[in-house]
């Protein structure tokens, strides 16, 4: 089975630009999830989208938003962006049964690192 | 507070010795999940080991073992025999029952270094 695919690997976008990234999940996983890795905040979540929904959200301001399609892949958009969006940035996609997700594994993509000048 | 606390920046081993990678947790809800992810120079998060709160027995996955005391609050990664390709960050992340969706909260991380 295919694991999680991001495109593109690696981004370089000066200040003010916007970028999109994409995810493709795991082949019948319905939930994705973003992260933002940096050295100094370490793994920050952003968002989780399962069946197009977005059904969690982290603390970070409005520039950055996603989307889910009905073939379960995301898209995360930046707008507007600054020096500190660079970052890598990790998508996770889980199967997500219904009910307690306690258990549900998150498995990771090789991440995009975006390079902001 | 910080939810997940990783006190060791970087550890060294070498080569088949064990090494003990710590985490500890703060959370007052009685139901969760502990995780450990490696983390390569590549960038991809590789899923080691899951432990439940309300598992009897402590997790195992071949070399990695989880050695989960839950009145201290802790998850410590064991990991027996290092090899050369251990060397990686190391992530320790908890997921609570009363939040939304899958979500993962994670630690600062643990480098980790072997040497032959």
């Amino acid at each position: 089975k295919a694991g999680v695919t991001q495109t593109p690997r690696y981004l370089i976008k000066t200040r003010g630009q916007q970028v999109t990234l994409s995810c493709s999940p795991i082949s019948g996983h319905r939930s994705v999830s973003w992260y933002q890795q940096t050295p100094g905040q370490g793994l920050q979540f952003l968002f989780e989208y399962f069946s197009e929904t977005q059904r969690n959200k982290g603390n970070f301001p409005g520039r950055f938003s996603g989307r889910q399609f009905s073939n379960s892949r995301s898209e995360m958009n930046v707008s507007t962006l600054e020096l500190g969006d660079s970052a890598l940035y990790l998508c996770a996609s889980s199967f997500s049964r219904s009910g307690f997700p306690g258990k549900e594994t998150q498995y990771f993509g090789p991440g995009t690192r975006l390079l902001v000048l | 507070a910080q939810k997940i606390t990783q006190t060791q920046p970087g550890m060294f081993v070498q080569e088949k010795e064990a090494v003990t990678l710590d985490c500890t947790y703060d959370t007052s809800d009685p139901s969760y999940g502990l995780f450990w992810y490696k983390q390569p120079s590549s960038g991809e998060m590789i899923f080691l080991i899951y432990q439940g709160s309300y598992d009897q027995q402590n997790a195992t996955e071949g070399r990695y073992s989880l050695n989960f005391q839950k009145a201290r609050k802790s998850a410590n990664l064991v990991i027996s025999a290092s090899q050369l390709g251990d060397s990686a960050m190391y992530f320790c992340a908890m997921r609570e029952s009363n939040q939304a969706g899958t979500a993962l909260i994670f630690g600062k991380g643990t480098t980790l270094s072997v040497s032959s």
